[in-house]
């Protein structure tokens, strides 16, 4: 199993400002199967990028992926207030699916 | 439009069994893998099983397998997932989700509602 562990576990930022996160996995990703979904509360998650770099469709191009191997990064230019929310990262290149843990992008 | 319709979630009590369906539309149902994916109360994501697009490949967390079948109906466009031997660490919301693209893994980008399981006496 590959274990995915997301840093930080909450960032706190303010409307505007640029946010950094990060997923490092225990093992190579195959292909960089990689995915980013945020997820607001109450609601399912969504997909905002999938190969660790491309945006899923309707995804505004603040939000960028980046990344190979076993670490990867979500970066989100200018955050817009609707952007805070838990963040996920995903590999699906191991027929076993795993999730990282989450980072709560809170605001300031 | 995509949708992903869950059905089947209740109040069990720990060993019971219940089984998860999940009605599809607006897509080719038979072209994509599926997969079911839990969310404990306040918790993260966990990836449950997945299943291709004829069932010949199906795959299961080590946390569900032995005790979790995953299915599905082409002809009727449904998933199933079979839960028996429930326990309280098997309280979630399950969702139904869709792989991006046909016939292979390429990321969820479509969800259901999720329908919430809770074991308890």
């Amino acid at each position: 199993e590959i274990v995915l562990t997301q840093s930080p576990g909450t960032l706190s930022l303010s409307p505007g400002e640029r946010a950094t996160l990060s997923c490092r996995a225990s093992q190579s990703v195959s292909s960089s199967y990689l995915a980013w979904y945020q997820q607001k509360p109450g609601q399912a998650p969504r997909l905002l990028i999938y190969g660790a770099s491309s945006r899923a469709t309707g995804i505004p191009d603040r939000f960028s992926g980046s990344g190979s191997a076993t670490d990867f990064t979500l970066t989100i230019s200018r955050l817009d207030p609707e952007d805070f929310a838990v963040y996920y990262c995903h590999q699906y290149g191991n027929s076993l699916y795993t999730f990282g843990q989450g980072t709560k992008l809170e605001i300031k | 439009e995509v949708q992903l319709v869950e059905s089947g979630g209740g109040l069990v009590k720990p060993g019971g069994s219940l089984r998860l369906s999940c009605a599809a539309s607006g897509f080719t149902f038979s072209s994509y893998s599926m997969n079911w994916v839990r969310q404990a109360p306040g918790k993260g994501l966990e990836w449950v099983s997945s299943i291709n697009i004829n069932g010949a490949y199906i795959y299961y967390a080590d946390s569900v397998k032995g005790r979790f079948t995953i299915s599905r109906d082409n002809a009727k466009n449904s998933l199933y997932l079979q839960m028996n031997s429930l326990g309280a660490e098997d309280t979630a919301v399950y969702y139904c989700t869709r792989e991006r693209a046909p016939n292979y893994n390429s990321g969820l980008n479509y969800w259901g509602q999720g329908t919430l399981v809770t074991v308890s006496s």
